[in-house]
């Protein structure tokens, strides 16, 4: 099955600064790559996703890269404001005939003013 | 155009107690997904279902646990039993019918606390 590792755990940035979030996967046939950010005590968010006949998506201030060979994929916060303090999941499908995703363990991104 | 509901968001129960979350899918959705996050942690897959189906229940405790989603109304998610182990936030998502399957919209969740 597929196995997401997510780093870093936490990170702190001052704002106007970029963040990046780095996932790897195990399964080569993985083809979709989601990214949610969880606000506390809320829902996690879709709030970009990538799928592997492309290698770069951006949405203005975030960006998701994949590199298929290495079975990495990253999430680019540019400019990065206070009300993006989040967790930031990253996640891959697990295959097998299910359509079930597998998550990372999150990032805790802190922007200060 | 409404998000994904659940009900209760916050739901304390006993031990020995039953809990009963239920989430109703966006508009337009027929598959529905639950997830348990327990603290600092990420989300863990536990059964996925189509309107009357059980598609992939392979998360799921084998006791105490069961799901569903009837011809009408919302899909529950039915813990028996609970234990303090229980405790966690649980979430719901929905994808579209005919659509990409893996575009996931989660809930705001039901936080269960066992006391």
């Amino acid at each position: 099955g597929e196995n997401v590792e997510q780093h870093p755990s936490t990170l702190s940035v001052q704002e106007g600064d970029s963040a990046v979030i780095k996932c790897t996967y195990s399964d080569s046939a993985s083809n979709y790559f989601p990214w949610y950010k969880q606000e506390l005590g809320k829902g996690p968010q879709l709030i970009i996703d990538i799928r592997s006949n492309v290698g770069e998506k951006k949405d203005q201030r975030i960006a998701v890269t994949l590199n298929k060979t290495a079975k990495h994929f990253s999430l680019h916060i540019t400019e990065t404001q206070p009300e993006d303090s989040a967790v930031y999941f990253c996640a891959a499908p697990s295959q097998g005939g299910s359509e079930k995703l597998v998550f990372g363990k999150g990032t805790k991104l802190t922007v200060n003013p | 155009n409404a998000g994904v509901m659940q009900n209760p968001r916050h739901l304390v129960r006993r031990r020995g107690q039953e809990a009963r979350l239920r989430c109703s899918p966006m508009k337009g959705h027929s598959h529905v997904y639950w997830y348990r996050q327990l603290p600092e942690e990420g989300l863990k897959f536990m059964v996925y279902l189509q309107k009357e189906n059980i598609i992939d229940e392979s998360g799921m405790p084998k006791e105490r646990f069961s799901a569903e989603f009837p011809k009408e109304g919302p899909s529950i998610l039915r813990i028996q039993q609970v234990v303090r182990g229980d405790s966690a936030a649980y979430f719901c998502a929905s994808s579209p019918q005919g659509g990409f399957r893996y575009e996931q919209y989660f809930g705001p969740g039901t936080r269960l606390t066992v006391t």
